[in-house]
């Protein structure tokens, strides 16, 4: 239980081009899901807080017409880098939460997404 | 703010070892804390937690106590194989909202 998928793995486009990036939780509704950001032997930092039916919540610094994020099901988070430049070129992870019986609260994490803006 | 510090790595042993990888943290209350790992070319897969004191968790043979009178929760494992090689990020949340902070990472390389 509680896989996380994202699509696509591995995405190269032009310099300009807005790009989609797609996360599923397969087999529970998350009403949370996140996006984090990693680059090449780093940490991984957090985007946003994508909240079903409302606006995400975008941490500091991440500009938000930048980085659209869409939560229009329980199920699915879209990510789109729009006018992507190269500097936007990094690995794209979302994570679910997931809520358990007892209160306990763990997020489960996608495959990643790399991107490369050529 | 909250915070997670982790020894930097890379950690390189030979198969069979004992690993430990030290992490301690920085927050108001009772955050849970976790251990996630990354394989190469893949997103982080939960390895184990914890959500109050004295808890441990374990998985894999991978095991970690949450230690509130030191804010730790060092990862150990006393037998590693050459598949255990991966980047190791701790991690916590409090809990509104489940934000997670995550620690450097540590990279550990393991050779036959």
């Amino acid at each position: 239980g509680a896989v996380v998928s994202q699509h696509p793995s591995r995405v190269i486009c032009k310099s300009g081009t807005s790009v989609k990036i797609e996360c599923r939780s397969l087999d529970f509704q998350a009403t949370t899901m996140f996006w984090y950001r990693q680059f090449p032997k780093q940490s991984l930092m957090l985007m946003a807080t994508s909240n079903e039916g409302s606006k995400a919540t975008y941490e500091q610094g991440v500009e938000k017409d930048k980085f659209l994020i869409n939560h229009a099901s329980l199920t699915l988070s879209t990510l789109t880098v729009t006018s992507a430049h190269p500097e936007d070129s990094s690995f794209y992870i979302c994570s679910a939460r997931v809520v358990a019986g007892g209160g306990t609260d763990t997020q489960y994490f996608g495959p990643g997404t790399r991107l490369t803006v050529l | 703010g909250n915070s997670v510090t982790q020894m930097e790595g890379p950690v390189t042993l030979s198969e069979e070892a004992f690993l430990t990888i030290n992490c301690t943290y920085t927050a108001t209350g009772y955050p849970s804390l976790f251990w996630y790992v990354q394989y190469p070319g893949e997103g982080l897969q939960l390895l184990l937690k914890a959500t109050k004191a004295d808890d441990k968790g374990s998985n894999k043979g991978f095991e970690a106590t949450y230690r509130k009178e030191t804010t730790s929760f060092h990862l150990e494992k006393g037998s590693v194989q050459v598949s255990d090689s991966a980047v190791y990020f701790c991690a916590l949340s409090k809990a509104a909202g489940n934000k997670l902070t995550f620690g450097g990472g540590t990279r550990v390389l393991v050779k036959p």
